[in-house]
């Protein structure tokens, strides 16, 4: 089975401050992804990488910067936390070998920006 | 750009009956994929179902069924025999074809009543 884990489940930190919040993969994907879950708004989008090195912005990527330095591992960064960033981040990856290959998705970490 | 809805935004069912999850979409493309993805408390997003575009038959996984509706751009999941671990929330999701970029709605939160 696929596994993506991001490095925390709930994180605390203040307004300003940088947050790295990390994924990693074991299925040797090649599609990663970072969503925000908020109530009312599903999942939104707001990074993808589609191989080493390579990011697309999704729907909201102000705010927000990201590094895939090895295939396996996708960073999301806040280069100064705001209270509006606090929410649910998902990671998930995927293959590039079927076409219609799902998201795998990680446990999620909830980010509390005070 | 594609939109998901999902109209519904909580429902609730007696434990051993059916109940239907609505979803509709806006795309211009013509082959596309869609999904219904499950979110247990436990916050771990699950693969329940998917759909290609250019298939006529409705795909079912169990007690998991859909009703697609190409013309009418809408997707609905059915659970027989409800269970108590059906208890999630559920999100239908939207996949251009040959691009992994997944566009979700915003949830239906389904609790199944013992």
């Amino acid at each position: 089975d696929v596994k993506v884990t991001q490095s925390s489940r709930y994180l605390v930190k203040r307004t300003g401050e940088k947050v790295f919040l990390e994924c990693v993969q074991d299925m040797d994907h090649e599609n990663m992804f970072w969503y925000r879950q908020d109530p009312g708004l599903g999942l939104r989008l707001i990074y993808f990488s589609y191989d080493v090195k390579m990011k697309e912005k999704g729907d909201i990527p102000e705010g927000y910067s990201v590094s895939r330095e090895k295939k396996e591992r996708f960073s999301l960064i806040l280069e100064s936390a705001s209270t509006n960033q606090t929410s649910m981040y998902l990671c998930a990856s995927s293959t590039q070998d079927s076409l219609d290959s799902p998201l795998h998705f990680g446990n999620g970490t909830r980010l509390t920006v005070t | 750009a594609q939109t998901v809805t999902q109209s519904q935004p909580e429902m609730s069912v007696q434990e051993a009956e059916t109940v239907t999850l609505s979803c509709t979409y806006d795309t211009s493309e013509s082959n596309y994929y869609l999904f219904w993805y499950k979110q247990p408390p436990s916050r771990q997003m699950i693969l329940v179902i998917r759909q290609e575009a250019y298939k006529q038959q409705n795909a079912t996984e169990n007690r998991f069924s859909v009703n697609f509706q190409k013309a009418a751009k809408s997707f609905s999941l059915k659970i027989s025999d409800s269970q108590l671990g059906d208890t999630a929330m559920y999100f239908c999701a939207f996949m251009k074809y040959n691009n992994n970029d997944m566009r979700f709605g915003a949830g239906t939160r389904l609790t199944v009543k013992p």
